[in-house]
């Protein structure tokens, strides 16, 4: 079965950079959702998209931004990268509209590493 | 506050036996899921076991169980028969809205326990 697609893998940045994370969720999934998961951290959510629209925000900071495609893919867009970024981001999409047993299945995350 | 606690940092177990990993959450929403996550040393995260609010009966999937005990707002997952793959970090989840709420999906994590089987 398809899964969530995340590229790159791993990404190495220097501080002041910018970096994009790529999604593609699962075929027919119309949500993607966004996480943060730092060194020893739990996942944080950071936002989320319903057909192509912002459905929530979590701690995202303002040097974030998002949006969700017509083909429902999802690009994460970090400026002015800092140390602290580095982190596991992972995408998650889910098909709310299947029932209210809806799962969230995550991809393999992209490690970003800030030098 | 805290919504989801899980207060073992680290757990250990032999192999073939079982093992529950605890997690107590805090909601005032009557509507809500509750998951756990598995996360292996490669970074993956993958879906266990669900449990909605709703539900009468506790969810089991194969050798998951989930415990749940909705007046004490606990969800502690059960694994039976421990593998030496079952190591790694397991992450308990809350998802608030579930019933036409509006938290549009997104999860909150616990800190994660990390579960170690010996052979």
């Amino acid at each position: 079965a398809a899964g969530v697609i995340q590229s790159p893998r791993h990404l190495i940045k220097e501080k002041r950079e910018t970096a994009t994370l790529k999604c593609y969720p699962i075929p027919r999934h119309d949500t993607v959702y966004w996480y943060q998961q730092g060194p020893g951290q739990d996942p944080q959510f950071l936002i989320s998209f319903y057909e192509k629209m912002q459905s929530d925000k979590g701690s995202i900071p303002d040097r974030f931004s998002a949006q969700q495609f017509s083909d429902y893919h999802s690009e994460l867009n970090m400026s002015s990268l800092e140390l602290g970024d580095s982190a596991l981001y992972f995408c998650a999409s889910s098909a709310p509209s299947s029932g209210i047993n809806y799962e969230q299945y995550f991809g393999p995350g992209t490690r970003l590493t800030v030098t | 506050a805290q919504k989801i606690t899980q207060t073992q940092p680290g757990m250990f177990v032999q192999e073939k036996e079982a093992v529950t990993l605890d997690c107590t959450y805090d909601t005032s929403d009557p509507s809500y899921g509750l998951f756990w996550y598995k996360q292996p040393s490669s970074g993956e995260m993958i879906f266990l076991i669900y449990q909605g609010s709703y539900d009468q009966q506790n969810a089991t999937e194969g050798r998951y169980s989930l415990n749940f005990q909705k007046a004490r707002k606990s969800a502690n997952l059960v694994i039976s028969a421990s593998q030496l793959g079952d190591s790694a970090m397991y992450f308990c989840a809350m998802r608030e809205g579930d019933a036409g709420g509006t938290s549009y999906g997104k999860l909150t994590f616990g800190q994660g326990t990390i579960l170690t089987v010996h052979p």
